[in-house]
């Protein structure tokens, strides 16, 4: 059960603007922790595409960008490509009364159309 | 580069154990602490354990937690998981994954390409 929740799916036109949330609560996102968001091809592993809510690492194309507001954060694709069609995931820490851990989203199968 | 490699995953049955293990390279090991995460089929992504740099801590997520054991070996660079009593629910892609830990939460920064473990009669 992730603590974190994204919608299931989002689509768009080649050249559109889509944005994924990622929706956490008081003991994750609205402590402060940081948000990351991985990018997930079928049957290759994650790779970071955001990281420190909108800090990009290098090679990460200036079409993705990240924010981060209270118990929530988002993710958009602007100039939307086919070679987005992807799932995508956000990533916080949690801390509650019964320990902490790293948390991921539910996940966001982004479909270019 | 950096490079993690998964190996040990297979078909095991209910109840039994299995070890995972994964080799890094192209960092220095002993300075990062270190991830299971893994993936059921079709599923989304779930974090398993995580391991201090110098081996002195460790947490685990409460689906694992009394069953899995997670372990390093910094003078062979390798990372380890120990799984007992396991589960159907316990099949998925398991990844190792480096982590750039702080004090606002870490992140995954490299990931290897996962191992598969099935768990069934």
């Amino acid at each position: 059960q992730s603590v974190l929740t994204q919608p299931p799916s989002v689509s768009g036109a080649p050249g559109q603007r889509v944005s994924i949330s990622c929706t956490g609560s008081s003991s994750n996102i609205g402590t402060g922790y940081d948000v990351h968001w991985y990018q997930q091809f079928p049957g290759t592993a994650p790779k970071v595409l955001i990281y420190g809510n909108s800090n990009r690492p290098s090679g990460v194309p200036d079409r993705f960008s990240g924010s981060k507001s209270g118990t929530s954060a988002s993710l958009a694709i602007t100039g939307l490509q086919a070679e987005d069609e992807a799932d995508y995931y956000c990533q916080s820490y949690d801390r509650n009364l019964s320990g902490s851990n790293y948390v991921f989203g539910t996940g966001t199968k982004v479909t270019v159309l | 580069q950096v490079q993690l490699v998964e190996s040990g995953g297979g078909v095991v049955q209910p109840g039994r154990s299995l070890r995972l293990s994964c080799a890094a390279s192209g960092f220095t090991f002993s300075n990062y602490d270190m991830d299971w995460v893994r993936q059921a089929p079709g599923k989304g992504l779930e974090w398993v354990a995580v391991i201090l740099y110098d081996g002195s801590n460790n947490y685990y997520a409460d689906s694992v937690k009394g069953r899995f054991t997670i372990s390093r070996d910094n003078s062979k660079n390798t990372l380890y998981l120990q799984m007992n009593s396991l589960r159907a629910e316990d099949t998925a892609v398991y990844y190792c994954a480096k982590n750039l830990a702080s004090n606002r939460g870490g992140y995954f920064d490299y990931w290897g390409q996962g191992t598969l473990v099935t768990v069934s009669s």
